[in-house]
């Protein structure tokens, strides 16, 4: 059974740029949620999608945007990118999205934004 | 809404000691609680999680913890430390709503010294 995979692992931008990070999903797994780590934090919570919709939000701005496809991988956009966006980005998928369903995250995308 | 709050960023201990991770939540409804390691440049892998069945909880590499409702807390403890439990440790909480949304602590580092 392979796990949750993102890509790439490491990425460098600068300012005002945009980015996409990929994940795909545990096999089976029909919800993907996305986090931002930064350095020395606990991981934030972005937003869900739960069988190609979106089923919640965190409090991140509308430059942060994502995608599920209908084989549950997923993709994470951020525009304009500032400074502040430097962190880990993790994703994690669970079979279903009920609120006591285990997230398995990946290895996470570390963004530097310079 | 749901929060975690862990106390202590970094605990050492030495090998073959008892480790205690504090963990205390705030929740206006029975929550979900969870504990996630993360070994350096790495992703958060599962330790257990509590999701109102049996009060202590068991899981991987010997740790568990127990959820006291009366104390607002979900401890993790290990009897014996070892070299290869040295990392970040977090607990999280779901929030009620359509997402399991994962609230996260803000973590802490274990070390563990000879």
């Amino acid at each position: 059974e392979t796990g949750v995979t993102q890509s790439p692992t490491h990425l460098i931008k600068t300012r005002g740029q945009q980015v996409t990070l990929r994940c795909s999903s545990q096999s089976g797994h029909n919800t993907v949620s996305w986090y931002q780590q930064a350095l020395g934090q606990g991981p934030q919570f972005i937003f869900q999608y739960y069988r190609e919709e979106e089923n919640g939000r965190g409090n991140f701005p509308p430059r942060f945007s994502g995608l599920q496809f209908p084989n549950y991988s997923s993709e994470l956009n951020v525009n304009a990118l500032e400074l502040d966006d430097s962190a880990l980005y993790l994703c994690a998928s669970s079979l279903d999205s009920g609120r006591q369903e285990t997230q398995y995250f990946g290895p996470g995308t570390r963004l530097l934004v310079l | 809404a749901q929060s975690v709050t862990q106390l202590g960023s970094h605990v050492s201990v030495s090998e073959g000691a008892l480790v205690l991770l504090r963990c205390n939540y705030s929740s206006s409804v029975p929550p979900y609680l969870f504990w996630y390691v993360q070994y350096p440049n790495q992703g958060l892998q599962l330790l257990l999680k509590y999701t109102s069945a049996a009060t202590l909880v068991k899981g991987i590499n010997g740790f568990e913890a127990e959820f006291k409702k009366s104390e607002t807390s979900f401890h993790l403890t290990k009897p014996s430390a070892h070299m290869s439990d040295a990392a970040e440790y977090f607990c999280a909480v779901t929030r009620t709503g359509t997402a399991s949304k994962l609230t996260f602590g803000t973590g802490t580092r274990l070390q563990v010294t000879l």
